[in-house]
């Protein structure tokens, strides 16, 4: 069954240190995703993204976060200068179309520990 | 009113019995539903889609109604393998995204 990859498992920073988490989605999907979710709170929708651009963003989605699809494969998330409330678990998702929702799969997540 | 609601639990019921989990959406024009599973530090999964008529598979049956904005999920027989976190999902007809529940979680005892 196709998988979407993330990596790494697990990154710990510094407060302050720029990360990026990265994501292979799976291969012929169009529709791109990262989801956030910090420990024992709900699933966040951070940003969508098609056709080389963001097509929505969240509230959270401010200008500490990037996006990027750098060769076609990959899909990373950029967040600079960390803060502590960054800590959580972060999910990439793809889709093969936008509006159908069980299509969405979700990668294993990055655990982010922002000491 | 959050987007999408639900009780967060947890339910802590045995091996066998039958439990039900509630939700509600607030915004009319969302378009298609979903529950999804997520078991401790996992990512979220799909279990099923909802749709208008009811729709089962195997020991799990799930139930739409629109003019109440309610989504519900029955297990029947659970299995120890059932306890975890079950995620109530909403996809807007304007939006490219899916929107979460908070969760309940479940708890299956021997």
């Amino acid at each position: 069954e196709p998988e979407v990859t993330q990596t790494p498992s697990h990154q710990v920073t510094q407060m302050g240190q720029e990360v990026i988490l990265r994501c292979v989605p799976i291969s012929n999907h169009l529709y791109f995703y990262w989801y956030r979710q910090i420990l024992g709170q709900k699933v966040e929708f951070l940003v969508s993204f098609y056709n080389n651009e963001i097509s929505e963003k969240s509230e959270i989605f401010d200008d500490q976060f990037s996006v990027e699809r750098p060769d076609g494969s990959n899909f990373t998330l950029k967040i600079r200068s960390t803060k502590l409330e960054d800590s959580a678990m972060y999910f990439c998702a793809s889709a093969g179309r936008a509006t159908a929702g069980y299509g969405y799969t979700f990668g294993s997540g990055t655990r982010l520990t922002v000491v | 009113r959050k987007e999408v609601e639900q009780d967060p639990g947890p339910f802590n019921v045995p091996e066998g019995a039958t439990v039900a989990f509630n939700c509600t959406y607030s915004n009319s024009a969302s378009q298609s539903f979903f529950w999804y599973r997520q078991d401790c530090r996992k990512e979220p999964k799909l279990l099923m889609s909802v749709y208008s008529s009811g729709n089962e598979d195997g020991r799990f049956t799930a139930q739409l109604n629109r003019a109440s904005q309610y989504i519900s999920l029955l297990i029947r027989d659970s299995k120890l393998s059932d306890s975890a976190t079950y995620l109530c999902v909403v996809l807007y007809s304007s939006a490219s995204k899916i929107i979460f529940g908070s969760g309940t979680r479940l708890s299956i005892r021997p």
